[in-house]
């Protein structure tokens, strides 16, 4: 398998723009987490879905992150708009449920200007 | 006051020493986890513990429940140990897991 696939690798953008980031989790996997990593703050969880579903989305930061998983294929992180202190590596992890062990992508490195 | 708490932040090692890397938590958990974070960025599961310990190769993780403690060692390390170390503990009741601010382990040849 190819593991957990995280596209695009690397993003710059302007404040005010739309970002989408995108994640293939490993195939027959059940459950993707978004995380988000800064130097400030570390690791930490945006959101989680379970079967396609969203089960804990109290880590997103506020309206203007949205998530969703159409399939069990794909999944998506909007920002609309984008700020600067957005800036983060974004990475998507997968796991066959939700506990058992997490299989990470290697992450979008986002830059907002 | 994090509710993952990881020391040292920083570590320097001549390679073949004895590593120990400490993970203490406030909260009550249901699983622990130990996670490598490679100097390209790419993030590893390395053991999910519940209680007593775990081997694979020259890395043991022990966790201790009633203390609240969970220890990484190292045995025997190496330049290519080199990598942040990730703890996080998935609280009890929650399947979020939360995350240490890692410990940033540097083993020189």
């Amino acid at each position: 398998d190819a593991g957990v696939i995280q596209s695009p690798r690397h993003e710059v953008t302007e404040m005010g723009q739309e970002v989408t980031l995108r994640c293939k989790p490993i195939s027959g996997h059940n459950s993707l987490f978004w995380y988000r990593q800064t130097m400030m703050r570390g690791l930490e969880l945006l959101i989680y879905f379970n079967n396609n579903v969203p089960i804990d989305d109290s880590g997103m930061p506020e309206d203007r992150f949205s998530a969703k998983m159409p399939n069990a294929s794909f999944s998506t992180l909007k920002i609309q708009p984008s700020e600067p202190r957005d800036s983060a590596v974004y990475f998507c992890a997968s796991s066959l449920g939700e506990r058992d062990t997490q299989y990470f992508g290697p992450g979008t490195r986002l830059t907002v200007l | 006051k994090n509710e993952v708490e990881q020391s040292p932040q920083n570590l320097t090692a001549q390679e073949g020493e004895f590593i120990t890397i400490n993970c203490s938590y406030s909260v009550g958990i249901s699983a622990l986890h130990w996670l490598q974070q490679h100097p390209g960025g790419g993030i590893v599961s390395l053991f999910m513990l519940s209680s007593g310990k775990k081997k694979h190769g020259r890395l043991i993780a022990t966790i201790n429940i009633q203390e609240k403690h969970s220890s990484l060692h190292i045995t025997a390390s190496h330049p290519r140990d080199s990598a942040v170390y990730i703890c996080a503990v998935r609280q009890g009741g929650s399947e979020k897991l939360v995350f240490g601010k890692g410990t940033k382990l540097t083993v020189n040849p």
